[in-house]
């Protein structure tokens, strides 16, 4: 099993630019998730799906969009770029968003991203 | 301000020391967990700790759970070059969303 893959694993745009960040897991895992991580500030949820059909807003959701395409495919895509969007984006996926206290992250390698 | 805050932010230390990193908030979690991040790659899942006062050990890792559920630590005994790396404490709150500390960088030297 690969896991959580993302594409691409670098990318550089320039302000105003759009972007699509691909993500698939096959762990037949329910929920999907999407993370900033920038020095300092940890991971920051931009978007996450709990299951197949659904999406809903995390933390820092401005500036971009999120399309479940299936159960295993999670995009991310930023419209129109900004500096402020530089930062690594990592994609995550769990068995289920709602059981018990458990809610293990399986992560991707992330997505190194610079707007200039 | 972040909801959880860890420290220390770095930490540098020589193999065999021991040291211990903190994860501090005023809000309580139904779980907290504690995940390890090597350069180039996501964060992985080191330990779930789930009741207050709970304590897990996984070989010389040792974790806690404060006795009210806001808070953690992790503690290492004689640290190895092989535990370099960033530690992030992950708090589970409503809505079974995961909240995320500013990490820990550490760096052992041998």
């Amino acid at each position: 099993n690969a896991g959580v893959t993302q594409t691409p694993k670098f990318q550089v745009l320039k302000t105003g630019q759009s972007m699509t960040l691909q993500c698939a897991q096959d762990m037949n895992h329910n929920s999907m998730y999407w993370y900033r991580q920038d020095p300092g500030m940890g991971l920051r949820l931009i978007y996450y799906s709990a299951s197949e059909g659904t999406t809903d807003k995390g933390e820092v959701p401005n500036g971009y969009n999120v399309s479940r395409l299936n159960k295993r495919e999670f995009s991310l895509r930023l419209e129109s770029a900004a500096p402020s969007q530089t930062s690594v984006y990592f994609c995550a996926s769990s068995v289920t968003n709602w059981v018990g206290a458990y809610n293990e992250q399986f992560f991707g390698p992330g997505t190194r991203l610079t707007v200039l | 301000t972040q909801l959880l805050e860890q420290s220390p932010q770095f930490l540098s230390i020589q193999e065999g020391e021991n040291l211990t990193v903190y994860c501090n908030s005023s809000s309580v979690f139904s779980s907290l967990q504690w995940y390890r991040q090597e350069p180039g790659e996501g964060p992985v899942l080191l330990v779930t700790v789930v009741t207050g006062g709970e304590v897990k050990k996984l070989k010389r890792l040792t974790f806690q759970f404060g006795d009210a559920r806001k808070d953690s630590s992790l503690h290492i005994t004689a640290a190895q070059p092989g535990d370099t790396g960033l530690y992030l404490c992950a708090g589970l709150r409503a809505g079974n969303m995961l909240t995320f500390g500013g990490g820990t960088r550490l760096m052992v030297k041998p």
